[in-house]
């Protein structure tokens, strides 16, 4: 079944270390995406990507880092750099264009002791 | 800026009221709406989405969501909830750079 695949589903690290989620869609689909998940908060945008080797900025990407060297994957890293951590992380992927939705991965909890 | 606004975070209510969830998007040409669902310790499932033609747009559990261009509005309801629709909904708009923004979601809790 094609679907998109986060892994792990819970991680813990310490504070100071870079932590990469991993992201891998078999949907065929151009553009994949990551989403934080707060609390109260909704979902906002980190990264997203259109097109392979290519990849933009969202609305909260500091202290985070993405590439895009094959279609399937697009991970992220969450730097050392980024103050508050602790959140879901949400993958996403489409196809380009209006008139699609998007499928959602089942997430990753990061908590950051 | 492209964004989504919806209401009232945290909504209370008994099993076989009716809900209804607001959901304003900003003005950005042609817009994709959408309505999902988190059930407790679960992802994200779509509930029900807007394209074009009919505004009313039914989808699964008995939700319904309605679209009114006038007012930059795609509210969900349902006439009659159960405990099991207890869960965190959230709208969305898909603009035309491909780019899905998310309202701040709506906390609904069913009392049996």
């Amino acid at each position: 079944d094609g679907g998109i695949t986060q892994s792990p589903k819970y991680l813990f690290r310490k504070e100071g270390q870079n932590v990469t989620l991993s992201c891998e869609q078999n949907l065929n689909h151009d553009a994949m995406y990551w989403y934080r998940q707060d609390p109260g908060q909704g979902l906002r945008l980190i990264y997203y990507s259109q097109i392979v080797n290519d990849f933009q900025k969202g609305d909260i990407a500091e202290g985070y880092s993405v590439s895009r060297e094959k279609k399937e994957s697009f991970p992220l890293t969450v730097t050392s750099a980024q103050k508050n951590p602790t959140a879901f992380y949400l993958c996403a992927s489409s196809r380009t264009g209006t008139g699609y939705g998007y499928t959602f991965g089942s997430g990753t909890r990061l908590t950051v002791v | 800026a492209q964004s989504v606004s919806q209401h009232n975070h945290h909504v209370i209510l008994s099993e076989a009221a009716s809900l209804e969830l607001g959901c304003n998007y900003s003005y950005g040409g042609t817009v994709n709406l959408f309505w999902y669902v988190q059930y407790p310790g679960q992802h994200l499932q779509l509930l029900l989405k807007y394209f074009s033609g009919d505004p009313l747009v039914k989808g699964i559990k008995g939700f319904e969501a309605e679209f009114i261009k006038s007012k930059f509005s795609f509210n969900l309801r349902k006439p009659s909830v159960q405990w099991s629709d207890t869960a965190e909904y959230f709208c969305a708009a898909l603009y035309g750079n491909n780019r899905l923004a998310f309202g701040k979601g709506n906390q609904v809790v069913v009392i049996p």
